[in-house]
């Protein structure tokens, strides 16, 4: 399981993009790179998985550069609902628990 | 997505009591399960991994005999905190693999209390 590095905390505004950035220098090949989304006194949520270059689905993007050292969350049109904490994990398929970092606290104001 | 369910989502107990949360994989088989403890403001911290038909493997520091875990069938395993403290006040959250990528589902979470 490679370890990530996160921002501990960002703010944004209603309506802007945010964007945040994951490292994992240590990045395994057989590693999947996966979002969460977590609010107070939920389960995390899966927010989007990739591999390589750019993944996107109905609520968020995902990049990938060429060497995967890196990834970036990219969250369009953000809204008060999207506060949460914002899980990185670098992890292989299968049958291993995830070991989750500290997380990025993103906090949307009006 | 598949859904994973966990019940209660929120138990008060006595000190020395035992309380039991189950975790339900609602659409999807599921060979292995998670459970992670989170304290306030922290992030999640694996526990143990529940494997279906087998003993649980639990990671370094978790008390095994505190910490029952039973994964009876394909869609079930439950975590039994055993003489609780308050100590163990926690929130628990279990989870599940499945889905079109084998990607990690998680419960509800449970809030415990130990008064």
């Amino acid at each position: 399981l490679a370890k990530t590095t996160q921002p501990i905390s960002m703010d944004s505004y209603e309506g802007q993009e945010v964007n945040i950035t994951c490292s994992h220098n240590n990045i395994a090949t057989n590693d999947y790179i996966t979002w969460y989304q977590q609010f107070p006194s939920q389960g995390p949520r899966f927010i989007i998985q990739g591999y390589k270059t750019k993944v996107t689905n109905e609520v968020a993007s995902l990049f990938i550069p060429a060497d995967r050292k890196s990834s970036t969350l990219s969250l369009p049109r953000v809204s008060l609902s999207d506060t949460a904490v914002y899980y990185c994990l670098a992890a292989g398929g299968g049958a291993d628990g995830l070991t989750f970092g500290k997380g990025t606290h993103l906090i949307i104001q009006p | 997505g598949a859904v994973v369910s966990q019940h209660p989502s929120r138990v008060i107990c006595k000190s020395g009591t035992s309380v039991k949360i189950e975790c339900r994989s609602l659409d999807f088989q599921a060979t292995t399960m998670f459970w992670y403890r989170q304290f306030p403001k922290k992030s999640l911290m694996l526990m143990a991994t529940s494997n279906e038909g087998s003993k649980a493997t639990y990671e370094q520091g978790v008390e095994k005999d505190k910490f029952l875990i039973n994964h009876a069938s394909l869609t079930l395993s439950t975590l039994t905190v055993t003489s609780a403290h308050p100590e163990d006040s926690s929130f628990y959250i279990c989870s599940a693999r499945g889905g079109a990528q084998d990607e990690a589902f998680f419960g509800q979470g449970t809030r415990l209390t130990v008064v």
